[in-house]
């Protein structure tokens, strides 16, 4: 099984405080993506990566940032930190259209 | 906007019910997921259904596209408490080399002992 993990379960942050959202996966894919989940909103993507250094904007891009510099790493980067910017965070990699989840990084942004 | 609908947003049913979930896209696909995610917890993949296919089956799982609604629907048969989880439906788009996979708002499904 494919397994993705992310860095930390739970993260509370201050506002304008850079951060930073690791994810890494073991098996190789080509693609991987961050997303937030809020309630009454559902999943929303923020940043996808197909390839190391190569990046495209999701529908959701404004306010954070991603660096992909090896394969099996995708790091999700709040440049300052905003208290709107409190959710859920999902990480996610694929082949060949399917998809594992990690399990999740809840943040708040006091 | 790309995302799927999903309707009903909460579903209450008891123990031994079938559950269905319908889920609505808006432009053409390659394929159509549906995942589940327990309370807290991160998405778990359930079944992917192609767009040349029209009906699947996994376990007590059946799920059904049609692609001239751009609609799909899962549903759960013999329900139990433990099946309780919000369920969405993802449908992926080609971009460049990749799948942009754009998710519904859910479904949240209780079932009740």
């Amino acid at each position: 099984d494919v397994k993705v993990t992310q860095s930390s379960r739970y993260l509370v942050k201050r506002t304008g405080e850079k951060v930073f959202l690791e994810c890494v996966q073991d098996m190789d894919h080509e693609n991987m993506f961050w997303y937030r989940q809020d309630p009454g909103l559902g999943l929303r993507l923020i940043y996808f990566s197909y390839d190391v250094k190569m990046k495209e904007k999701g529908d959701i891009p404004e306010g954070y940032s991603v660096s992909r510099e090896k394969k099996e790493r995708f790091s999700l980067i709040l440049e300052s930190a905003s208290t709107n910017q409190t959710s859920m965070y999902l990480c996610a990699s694929s082949r060949q259209g399917f998809i594992s989840f990690g399990s999740g990084t809840r943040l708040t942004v006091v | 906007s790309q995302q799927g609908e999903e309707d009903p947003q909460a579903l209450s049913i008891q123990e031994g019910e079938n559950a269905t979930m319908n889920c609505s896209y808006k432009t053409s696909i390659n394929n159509l997921q549906w995942y589940r995610q327990n309370s807290g917890r991160g998405l778990v993949h359930l079944i992917l259904i192609r767009s040349n296919e029209r009906e699947k089956h996994s376990g007590r799982l059946r799920v059904t596209l049609d692609t001239s609604k751009k609609s799909s629907s899962l549903l759960i048969t013999a329900s139990r408490a433990a099946d309780t989880a919000s369920y969405f439906c993802a449908t992926t788009f080609r971009v460049g080399n990749t799948g942009k996979l754009i998710f519904g708002q859910g479904t949240t499904l209780q079932v009740k002992p």
